[in-house]
């Protein structure tokens, strides 16, 4: 069965600081998605970003980056010069047999990032 | 223009009564869904429609009833809401089914049972 394990419950950091939030999957498909969403205090939850399993490229997107390692089976997600607005709940998730309509995403319990002016 | 809109945004109500949230895409998709956040944070898949067909139900009590009305709409309706039932839900929506589509939520409903 799919599993997202994400061990840092709530971070705090100063602003302007690095800061780096941690992602560890379980899944027995050799095909798997993975993602991340951000829930700001406003409550809504919003995409930031999908990895296939076959593309282990980092990717870069503003003060954001992903490093990807199926090695270790891990995602992990990088806030370079954090700002207060990047306080909020962030998700990494996890989907397997994509292929199959009843794919469904199974979420990690969540890292409240906490950015401190 | 609000992508995925769910109405009410506050839901407080009385135990063992019924209430229907609703919720609606414009986005052209395909597939939509229903989730649950507990009080934790924990989110939790509850339902998925393809085309106004089900596609997942997730061991999820049949007081619970989703209804598709055409492929834009999925609401929820819940009969005899127990106190268990306060959480805050979510919808979302999917150009199609299949695990490679990235999910676009709306902004939730907040249940409270009294």
């Amino acid at each position: 069965a799919q599993k997202v394990t994400q061990a840092q419950t709530e971070i705090s950091v100063v602003e302007k600081e690095d800061v780096t939030l941690d992602c560890v999957y379980e899944t027995r498909d050799t095909t798997y998605y993975l993602f991340w969403y951000k829930q700001p205090p406003s409550g809504e939850l919003v995409f930031l970003i999908r990895r296939n399993s076959f593309d282990e490229q980092n990717e870069i997107s503003g003060r954001y980056s992903w490093n990807f390692q199926k090695s270790t089976s891990s995602f992990n997600f990088t806030i370079t010069a954090s700002q207060v607005v990047d306080s909020a709940v962030y998700f990494c998730a996890l989907s397997e047999a994509v292929s199959r309509a009843n794919s469904k995403l199974t979420f990690g319990k969540g890292i409240t990032l906490s950015v401190r002016p | 223009d609000t992508a995925v809109s769910q109405t009410p945004k506050y839901l407080v109500t009385q135990m063992g009564n019924d209430k229907s949230i609703k919720c609606e895409q414009n986005l052209g998709h395909d597939t939509m869904y229903w989730y649950k956040q507990d009080s934790k944070k924990f989110l939790k898949i509850m339902f998925s429609y393809n085309n106004k067909e089900l596609i997942i139900n997730e061991t999820v009590p049949n007081r619970f009833s989703p209804k598709s009305p055409d492929k834009a709409h999925l609401n929820l309706h819940i009969n005899s809401l127990e106190l268990g039932d306060s959480a805050v839900y979510f919808c979302a929506s999917s150009q199609q089914t299949g695990g490679n589509q990235p999910q676009h939520f709306g902004d939730g409903t907040r249940l409270s049972i009294l």
